[in-house]
């Protein structure tokens, strides 16, 4: 069973038109759930880090939100320049600090 | 400030070969992670490194090999090259923080 399941896999978005991306985790106890944007052939690019449920960070039109069972990166009047894959990742408390990955969602924003 | 860095940016090998890719830290950064992404999948954990010492190693099988050396600097070694092991492969670097920073990637192609 998967610990990281990333929603929906692939999302087609107009440009302006907000939408969030779903990232629900299995794990016993959450240290840290994190965000990264990747592009093609490209490292991934950290966004944010989530440690408690109920916590929210922003950062230009994107907005990450964190519940016990899963996260959500909202992204609001999106640009085309926000097209990329989006990867969630999840460290288990108690552990090393190894995060797992799901597989991201590949995001295209259409002008 | 610099951040993670990679070594070769693409390489080319054939069926049987061996690979070293090489990876340097941000600077004051003591831990080293590698990863293994094929298309379409979220980073494979394969090593982590923290102060010279193996820390995690995931499912990978003995043909993959690492160390980190004095200056945090760390290499991955991949020998007897099967064509499975096509991959971007990615190196992240942390703190003592949880969260990891990732460089460019080394896209390997195994002919």
């Amino acid at each position: 069973e998967d610990q990281v399941t990333q929603s929906p896999e692939a999302l087609r978005l107009q440009e302006g038109e907000s939408s969030s991306l779903n990232c629900s985790y299995t794990v016993s106890g959450l240290r840290g759930l994190f965000w990264y944007r990747q592009d093609p052939g490209k490292g991934p690019e950290f966004l944010f880090t989530l440690y408690s449920a109920g916590e929210e960070k922003e950062k230009e039109r994107l907005k990450a939100t964190l519940t016990k069972k899963e996260s959500f990166l909202h992204i609001t009047a999106p640009k085309p320049e926000d097209s990329a894959t989006y990867l969630c990742a999840v460290q288990e408390s108690g552990g090393s600090y190894i995060p797992t990955f799901g597989r991201g969602t590949s995001l295209i924003v259409h002008p | 400030d610099a951040g993670v860095t990679q070594s070769p940016t693409h390489l080319i090998k054939t069926r049987g070969q061996h690979v070293t890719l090489r990876c340097s830290p941000i600077s004051g950064h003591k831990s080293v992670s590698w990863y293994q992404q094929v298309l379409g999948q979220g980073p494979q954990f394969i090593f982590q490194y923290y102060e010279k010492e193996e820390r995690g190693r995931g499912n990978f099988p003995d043909r993959f090999s690492a160390r980190q050396f004095p200056n945090y600097s760390s290499e991955l070694n991949v020998n007897a090259l099967l064509l499975g092991d096509s991959a971007l492969y990615l190196c992240a670097s942390r703190v003592v923080t949880d969260t990891q920073y990732f460089g460019p990637g080394t896209r390997l192609t195994v002919l």
